[in-house]
Formats: structure tokens, C-alpha cells, sequence
């Protein structure tokens, strides 16, 4: 089974500056799919960004980057120009493409991005 | 028009008491997803549907039942209550059933606090 781990509970930036959350997972497919979401106080899940496994660029949304390393099995998140908005906690997530998984997201445990201003 | 939506968004209640949640989605997705957030946050699946077919029945105890009248929708009633009972649980619904870079849309969530 996969798993996914964020090693940091807790993060904190500065307003304006850039902060990186990290993420590993082990998995034995050689194929698959990467998520950050982002789940404010209002306890919505929001989609962030996404990554395919087959994919070597990284991919970017606007002020949210990640940094995928698939042979050291990393999926980092890099956020620039922290706002105040961006305060929240921050999960990582795997997609299997077997069928046999459900199309089930395995989470990691989240990490808690705090914004200083 | 809210895409994944769950009513109630809080429920409070008493131990040994059968309550459900609702879901309903009107993204024209073909699965649907419950999962349960704990005190620590962390999210683990407890069901999945693909087109009203129960495709994914984690370790969850009997007392909790999905049900898919129809691909749309996705219930869980819980029987039975006790206190470990008290999370967030999420539904959700995702395009595809085989695969692909396709996240999920969340419902808001909804708050069960047993007592």
C-alpha cells in the first residue's frame, strides 16, 4: 500500500517571503498522480495543484510551485509571496491509476502553514 | 450552485442515537468518496462508489452504511453512535473511475460531535 508522509506539522513564513512544505511517499508504480490541497479554517478541501508521474517538468499554478523528485520519491510545495490567505493546513496526496485502487487519494498527515504579517 | 454539497454541515447527538449525512453532487462524476477526518486531521477513506456499485469498503465498522440511490447522491448513515465516532466527514466526487490526473471536488464537510 502507498503511503504518504509530510515530515513538518508546523511551518511558518513571512508575509511576502517563500516557504517550501515537504512531502515523500513510497510507492512501487511507476506511474501515477500527485496532489496538494489546501484546507483553510473553513475546513473546505481546495485543489492546489496536481502532478502526473510521467511528467519531468514541474508543474506550477500561479504563485504555487512544486519541486517532484521521482527517483527520490519527493513532491514539495513551494509557495512565493506568502499572503495571509495562504494560511491553512496543507495536505499531499497520491492517485493510484490501477483501477483496482478506487481511484483513492492516500493523504498524508497535513502540515499547518502559518502567515505572519 | 455548490458542486459537492452535505447536509447537515454540523450535527451534534447523543451516544447510541442512528443519524445520516447526505451528498449530493451535479458535476456529472461518476464516483463518489466518503472519507473521515480525525481530531489530528488526518484523512482516511472509508467508502468509495463508482455508478452506484460500492467499489471500495475500508476497515469501517458496521454501524456505518453507505448508500447510492443513484450516482448523484451517496449517504452514510450511522448506526448506533458512540464517541469515536466524533470527525469531520468528508464527501467527495471525482470524473473518472480508471485513473488520471483528475483531484477531487470536496464537499464542505460536516461536524459529528457525540456526547
Amino acid at each position: 500500500a502507498q503511503t504518504v508522509t509530510q515530515s513538518q506539522p508546523e511551518m511558518s513564513v513571512q508575509e511576502a517571503e517563500t516557504v517550501t512544505l515537504s512531502c515523500t511517499y513510497d510507492t512501487s508504480e511507476s506511474d501515477y498522480y500527485l496532489f496538494w490541497y489546501k484546507q483553510p479554517p473553513s475546513r473546505q478541501m481546495i485543489l492546489v495543484i496536481r502532478q502526473e508521474a510521467y511528467k519531468q517538468q514541474n508543474a506550477t499554478e500561479n504563485r504555487f510551485s512544486v519541486n517532484f523528485q521521482k527517483a527520490a520519491k519527493s513532491f514539495s510545495l513551494k509557495i512565493s509571496d506568502s499572503q495571509l490567505g495562504d494560511a491553512a493546513m496543507y495536505f499531499c496526496a497520491y492517485r493510484s491509476p490501477r483501477n483496482n485502487a478506487g481511484n483513492m487519494l492516500t493523504f498524508g498527515g497535513g502540515t499547518r502553514l502559518m502567515v505572519k504579517p | 450552485d455548490t458542486a459537492v454539497s452535505q447536509t447537515p454541515k454540523y450535527l451534534v447527538t447523543q451516544m447510541g442515537n442512528d443519524k445520516s449525512i447526505k451528498c449530493e453532487q451535479n458535476l456529472g462524476h461518476d464516483t463518489m468518496y466518503w472519507y473521515k477526518q480525525d481530531s489530528k486531521k488526518f484523512l482516511k477513506i472509508m467508502f468509495s462508489y463508482n455508478n452506484k456499485e460500492l467499489i471500495i469498503n475500508e476497515t469501517v465498522p458496521n454501524r456505518f452504511s453507505p448508500k447510492s440511490p443513484d450516482k448523484a447522491h451517496l449517504n452514510l448513515h450511522i448506526n448506533s453512535l458512540e464517541l469515536g465516532d466524533s470527525a469531520v466527514y468528508f464527501c467527495a466526487s471525482s470524473r473518472t473511475w480508471t485513473g488520471g490526473s483528475y483531484g477531487y471536488t470536496f464537499g464542505s464537510g460536516t461536524r459529528l460531535t457525540v456526547v
